[in-house]
């Protein structure tokens, strides 16, 4: 079955402490974003790569890294979290940029910091 | 700067009854209009999508119109149903571009 599996689902954490949410795709897609979700405000994307070892900032990058060493794997980072990053988390992935390319989104990793 | 601007916000509509959902953008480049729904607890899914080649777009009970001079798009659904009940995001990009743009959402309640 061709999946985003995303992990943790629920996290609730506090402020400074590292988290990483896993990210990973069997499609052997070369496109993988994060995204994150909040009232009001939609869908917004952190980092996106375009393939290994290829990443680029989106629209709300600050507070978060990511890595692409595996094509399935795309992690997400918050070296230090506060609580601004409290939100829902969807990582994505899909064939390419060309228009026309379905983007699959995993099923969200709710993120609370306090 | 929103470059798809999305309404209404919220809709609530009676079983049977048709629900439209409205997006506009300001990009001339887009060239690919999809939309996606997302039910409670689960990542948005791909629903229909449509290209600015053609005006009308049909799946089933869901419709997109497309008005390329006006660059507005809407989503049609027809005979609703309570398990429509989801969030809608119209979205938008161009070929070659890493950068898919979703509207605010719209979350549509229909009632039995």
């Amino acid at each position: 079955e061709a999946q985003v599996t995303q992990n943790p689902r629920y996290l609730i954490t506090v402020t400074g402490k590292k988290l990483t949410v896993t990210c990973s795709q069997n499609m052997n897609h070369e496109y993988m974003s994060w995204y994150r979700q909040d009232p009001g405000l939609g869908l917004r994307q952190i980092y996106y790569s375009m393939n290994v070892e290829v990443t680029d900032k989106g629209d709300v990058p600050e507070g978060y890294k990511v890595s692409r060493k595996e094509k399935r794997n795309f992690p997400l980072i918050l070296e230090s979290p506060s609580p601004n990053q409290t939100s829902l988390y969807f990582c994505a992935s899909s064939f390419g940029t060309s228009s026309g390319n379905t983007i699959y989104f995993g099923e969200g990793s709710w993120l609370t910091v306090v | 700067q929103q470059q798809v601007k999305q309404s209404p916000q919220s809709l609530i509509v009676q079983k049977g009854g048709i629900s439209i959902i409205n997006c506009a953008y300001e990009n001339t480049a887009f060239d690919y209009f999809p939309w996606y729904q997302q039910f409670p607890g689960k990542g948005p899914a791909l629903l229909i999508a449509i290209r600015p080649d053609v005006s009308e777009k049909k799946e089933g009970r869901f419709t997109i119109s497309f008005n390329k001079s006006a660059k507005q798009f809407s989503l049609h659904i027809m005979d609703s149903q309570p398990g429509d009940s989801a969030t809608y995001f119209c979205a938008a990009t161009q070929g070659g571009s890493e950068k898919l743009v979703f509207g605010k959402g719209m979350k549509l309640t229909v009632n039995p």
